[in-house]
């Protein structure tokens, strides 16, 4: 069974800060890997989808990579804001299914 | 542009009602998908349709069941609530099978 992991679970930095969020699974054999945003009690907004064959993907002031050899992916969020408070999910896409990890709950102090 | 739309988005139930969760997508979408996300356990699949007129378990089938009534909808139901299902339900869908999911906006759902 495909096992996801995201760490740290929690991170707080100042306004303006580059920082990265990891995500880790067990199992290499993926189709995609989709990265989300949940605010608190809302649902989870789609921000970048990797597919296996790629190695990076960018929006605007996020860029996430996929290294499927170590079972990795980063999402590089440049000069932080406020507005990027929120919980990110990793899920690893294969078998007709989303696996997620946990999330990491970031806070970014004006 | 209403994307996947889950009803009710709140929900008490005492123990041993029933009810049944609505979705539906407005994208044309083939592939459709139930999860629950509790506290500490992520977000855990309970039942998908990869296309209309099927449906297969995911990881935490027990205790529900789906209809794909069509292709815009698929609906969850709880046959005799326990407070164990006390979650956060959430409905997604993609074109198909292993590609981009879409989120609703998820169900709270409280079983006492």
């Amino acid at each position: 069974k495909q096992e996801v992991t995201q760490i740290p679970a929690a991170l707080s930095v100042p306004e303006g800060e580059n920082l990265v969020l990891n995500c880790s699974f067990t199992d290499s054999a993926i189709y995609n890997l989709q990265w989300f945003r949940q605010d608190p009690g809302k649902g989870l907004t789609s921000l970048l989808l990797i597919q296996s064959s790629q190695r990076e993907q960018t929006s605007g002031r996020l860029n996430a990579s996929l290294d499927k050899s170590s079972g990795r992916s980063t999402l590089y969020i440049a000069a932080s804001q406020p507005g990027d408070s929120a919980t990110y999910l990793c899920a690893v896409v294969g078998g007709n299914q989303f696996y997620f990890g946990t999330g990491t709950s970031l806070t970014v102090i004006p | 542009n209403a994307g996947v739309t889950q009803t009710p988005k709140f929900q008490v139930l005492k123990t041993g009602q029933s009810m049944t969760l609505q979705c539906a997508q407005d994208m044309n979408h083939n592939s459709m998908y139930w999860y629950r996300q509790d506290p500490g356990m992520g977000l855990r699949l309970i039942y998908y349709s990869a296309s209309e007129g099927t449906t297969d378990k995911g990881e935490v089938p027990n205790g529900y069941n789906v209809s794909r009534l069509n292709k815009r909808e698929f609906s969850l139901r709880l046959e005799s609530a326990a407070p164990s299902q006390t979650s956060v339900y959430f409905c997604a869908s993609s074109v198909v099978a292993n590609t981009e999911a879409f989120f609703g906006q998820g169900t709270r759902l409280t079983v006492v």
